[in-house]
């Protein structure tokens, strides 16, 4: 079991580019996360999905599209990149939608927009 | 006003002593509260979970909520340098089932 694996580790950008970060999950879970960490700023949620076929917003979503392309991948795509895009993103991952749910981490995407 | 609130530290203890973590929170109707620990560079994992009044323990880490006070607390008994990380407090607030973060209190432990 992998649990939830991200692509890229690691990004540079020029402004104005695009670039989609890949996530999946082999645990069978319905729901999946974007976050984005900033210093001093938390784990912020940028797009959730809570079950395959539905995605929603979250806190901070400008700037940003997602796809739930099956139950497994859940893809975050930055349009145009911005230097306040730059960031460490971390897709998570829970077994349903229930309030005690546990989300599971993946390792994260270090991207540098410049 | 800031939904989940965490002193950013750092917070030094020496080693072998207790570490005391606290949270508040401002949604009286939030649910469930969890700790995760994040080492430099990598992910945060999931230390506790608690979801009624009073305390959990889980070896060397109780947990504590006090839904009056609107606050959740993590002591570490025992603290060992490998606890040197940053404590996420994480909340489910009335009504969802989304975690609102904490910014993380930084803890180390001196040898």
């Amino acid at each position: 079991n992998a649990g939830v694996t991200q692509t890229p580790k690691f990004q540079v950008l020029k402004t104005g580019q695009s670039m989609t970060l890949q996530c999946a999950q082999d645990m069978n879970h319905n729901s999946m996360y974007w976050y984005r960490q900033d210093p001093g700023m938390g784990l912020r949620l940028i797009y959730y999905s809570a079950s395959e076929g539905t995605t929603d917003k979250g806190e901070v979503p400008n700037g940003y599209n997602v796809s739930r392309l099956n139950k497994r991948e859940f893809s975050l795509r930055l349009e145009s990149a911005a230097p306040s895009q730059t960031s460490v993103y971390f897709c998570a991952s829970s077994l349903g939608q229930r309030a005690v749910e546990t989300q599971y981490f993946g390792p994260g995407t270090r991207l540098l927009v410049l | 006003q800031k939904e989940v609130e965490q002193n950013s530290g750092p917070l030094s203890v020496p080693e072998g002593a207790i570490a005391s973590l606290n949270c508040t929170y401002s949604d009286r109707g939030s649910q469930s509260f969890f700790w995760y620990r994040q080492y430099s560079g990598k992910s945060p994992e999931l230390i506790m979970s608690i979801y009624s009044n009073g305390d959990k323990e889980d070896g060397r880490f109780t947990a504590q909520l006090n839904k009056a006070s609107q606050y959740v607390s993590l002591l570490i008994r025992d603290s060992q340098p490998s606890d040197s990380a940053t404590y996420l407090c994480a909340v489910i607030g009335s009504g969802t089932y989304k975690y609102i973060f904490g910014t993380g209190t930084r803890l180390k432990v001196l040898a």
